[in-house]
């Protein structure tokens, strides 16, 4: 069974550039989620989607940030402008429902470097 | 108070000796709990998940959980250097669907 899949693995742009994150999830997953991880820290959310529907985006940083999962599928994670401090590593999760017995499943992550 | 606490280590042991990694959590009624190894400039990886009081195994893995005193530990038996890496803990909090996790310890394992 395919893993999570995500691409760019790296992206090293300038600030006030804009950049795109893909994610296509295990098959069958309807639960997919961004998360962000510094340094020395552990992941945390940014977003959740149950199927095409973002249910928890409380933490995504919505003048610069925006996601879509357009057809309960693969999703797309942009931020425009980028600024220096959002270097940072870019994960994207899936699991195959909802509730809190699901166990997650990270793809490769998207190193972002900000200069 | 965060949700999960951990010692971030790091923690270094010898070959074939005990690992033992704990995490506390602040919320009594939290209900799933989840290991991951994170090796160096790769993504987490989910090694043990257990929900009941009492110990799992699985391998050389065993997570422990004490609902009462609000931990949950994994002791990993035989160490290899090829278990140093970064550990994280995580659990769902009542009524979240999210994961939170903890910052993760470092373990290093001396041949």
């Amino acid at each position: 069974e395919a893993g999570v899949v995500q691409s760019p693995r790296y992206k090293i742009i300038e600030k006030k550039q804009p950049v795109a994150f893909w994610c296509n999830p295990i098959s069958g997953h309807n639960t997919l989620y961004w998360y962000l991880q510094n340094l020395g820290q552990g992941p945390e959310l940014l977003i959740r989607y149950e199927n095409e529907e973002a249910v928890d985006d409380s933490q995504l940083p919505k003048d610069r940030f925006s996601a879509e999962r357009l057809k309960g599928v693969d999703s797309t994670l942009k931020i425009q402008p980028a600024e220096l401090g959002d270097s940072a590593v870019y994960l994207c999760a899936s699991s195959p429902g909802q509730g809190t017995n699901n166990e997650q499943f990270f793809g490769p992550g998207t190193r972002l470097t900000v200069l | 108070q965060k949700e999960v606490e951990q010692n971030s280590g790091p923690l270094s042991v010898p070959e074939g000796a005990i690992a033992s990694l704990n995490c506390t959590y602040s919320d009594r009624v939290s209900q799933s709990f989840f290991w991951y190894r994170q090796y160096s400039g790769k993504s987490p990886e989910l090694i043990m998940s257990i929900y009941s009081n009492g110990d799992k195994e699985d391998g050389r893995f065993t997570a422990q959980l004490n609902k009462a005193s609000q931990y949950v530990s994994l002791l990993i038996r035989d160490s290899q250097p090829s278990d140093s890496a970064t550990y994280l803990c995580a659990v769902y909090p009542p009524g979240a669907n999210n994961l939170f996790f903890g910052t993760g310890t470092r373990l290093t394992v001396i041949p």
